[in-house]
């Protein structure tokens, strides 16, 4: 059981836009604490998508996108390519458990 | 380009220490702008957040984790290390190591920089 919930799994068609839910709490991403998306391939290192809740990282294209209100994230990707298909991971801080990491139990992303 | 690339034994005995290595390339670890984190995934499951480390020595660790974990670093080395004792099969995990950038906003951080990962298995 993560401390931050995402859907298992979601899906669309090329070139058309889905996006991952991550739900926390109070004590986490409703206490303040920044968002953080990751994208990871099996096999690969992670890769920083957004941080700080809504910033790119150079070289992540602007197809993805970040927000944030209260105890809940988003994560939006637009036009989808066969390529994003991976599993997206959500992260933030939660206070409870003394300002440590937590991750979202991850979505996998598939193109139709 | 910051490199990082763990390296330890790929099988450790239940009960035993499970020690792994982290050597950072392309960027130093006495930098106050950053912290050093590890990170694992079992197999099927997803990611979790083990501890990080600050240039200072001052470590946080997974609440969950923290009577079995201790993360160290050795900046002349550009190191850091992870000791998690005693080990079940429930640590069987892709163990990664990451460099953390702080976040102004709210002071925590987030990992930009990741090496591959190491798989370790605890088997008899």
């Amino acid at each position: 059981q993560s401390v931050l919930t995402q859907p298992p799994s979601v899906s669309g068609a090329p070139g058309q836009r889905v996006t991952i839910s991550c739900t926390g709490s109070s004590s986490n991403i409703g206490a303040g604490y920044d968002v953080h998306w990751y994208r990871h391939n099996p096999g690969t290192a992670p890769k920083l998508l957004i941080y700080g809740n809504n910033n790119r990282p150079s070289g992540v294209p602007d197809r993805f996108s970040g927000s944030k209100s209260g105890t809940s994230a988003s994560l939006t990707v637009a036009g989808l390519q066969p390529e994003d298909e991976a599993d997206y991971y959500c992260q933030s801080f939660d206070r409870i458990l003394s300002a440590t990491g937590v991750f979202g139990g991850g979505t996998k992303l598939t193109v139709l | 380009q910051v490199q990082l690339q763990e390296s330890g034994p790929g099988l450790v005995k239940p009960s035993q220490t499970l020690s792994l290595t982290c050597t950072v390339s392309g960027g130093s670890l006495n930098s106050v702008d950053y912290y050093w984190t590890w990170i694992r995934q079992p197999a099927g499951k997803g990611l979790e957040w083990i501890g990080r480390i600050y240039t200072s020595g001052r470590a946080n660790y997974n609440p969950s984790l923290k009577s079995r974990v201790t993360i160290s670093i050795d900046t002349s080395k550009n190191q850091l290390f992870l000791k998690l004792s005693p080990v079940t099969a429930a640590d069987t995990a892709v163990y990664y190591c990451a460099r953390a950038t702080i976040n102004p906003s709210d002071k925590t951080g987030y990992e930009d920089y990741w090496g591959q990962g190491t798989l370790v298995t605890v088997s008899s």
